[in-house]
């Protein structure tokens, strides 16, 4: 899997615009970018995917580079519930596509 | 859909004793499962990768005669913590993947195992 960098930890001010990024510069042509997060205690709950193109689904949107080497998880309007460790992961979509998690970004939303 | 469940969500175990942790797919079939294991304050570790109707694949370092695993079904997987120890003690999570322009996977709420 390729790897990917992301910051240690954000802060982000409820009802404003969460915007996570991560570099994946390695990342080849058959590989997705895929975003989790976990909230403490719980499993890791699966938020967007994409290949090339931005996404958009009801919880955040994925914005890929033109170069696919870097991308932007946002979240348009974060609450408190927010609060996650938030990780990127870079994988082939084949069936074989076990996801190796890196230490992930902990985010904080802030009243 | 894609909802992933695993039982017990915690227990504990005297050491020495085995336990067994189901993980079950709910609303969609998986040949493919995963189990991870997360230590406080770390992140998740891959331990092994279970196929249905044949022997799971083991990361490097997992004890596969410790960590017995079986999926004998299409939404059933369950791992086996023989002669726990108290280092046992651990949140072990599976997840199941699903089939589709890009598999997916998805993830139980994970199982609390303390070891005495």
């Amino acid at each position: 899997d390729a790897k990917t960098t992301q910051p240690p930890s954000m802060d982000c001010a409820e009802g404003r615009a969460a915007n996570l990024p991560c570099n994946h510069s390695t990342i080849s042509g058959n590989e997705y970018v895929y975003w989790y997060r976990q909230i403490h205690s719980q499993g890791p709950q699966y938020i967007i995917h994409g290949l090339k193109n931005n996404e958009t689904n009801e919880m955040a949107s994925l914005i890929i580079t033109e170069d696919r080497k870097s991308s932007t998880l946002i979240l348009p309007h974060a609450t408190l519930r927010d609060t996650a460790v938030y990780y990127c992961i870079v994988r082939p979509s084949t069936n074989a596509g076990k996801s190796t998690f890196g230490d992930g970004t902990t985010l904080t939303v802030k009243p | 859909g894609a909802v992933v469940s695993q039982h017990p969500s915690w227990v504990i175990c005297k050491s020495g004793t085995s336990v067994k942790i189901e993980c079950r797919s709910l609303d969609f079939q998986a040949t493919t499962m995963f189990w991870y294991r997360q230590f406080p304050k770390q992140s998740l570790m891959l331990m092994a990768t279970s196929n249905e109707g044949s022997k799971a694949t083991y990361e490097q370092g997992v004890e596969k005669d410790k960590f017995l695993i079986n999926h004998a079904s299409l939404t059933l997987s369950t791992l086996t913590v023989t002669s726990a120890h108290p280092e046992d003690s651990s949140f072990y999570i599976c997840s199941a993947l699903r089939a589709g322009a890009a598999d997916t996977q998805y993830f139980g709420p994970g199982t609390r195992l303390t070891v005495l």
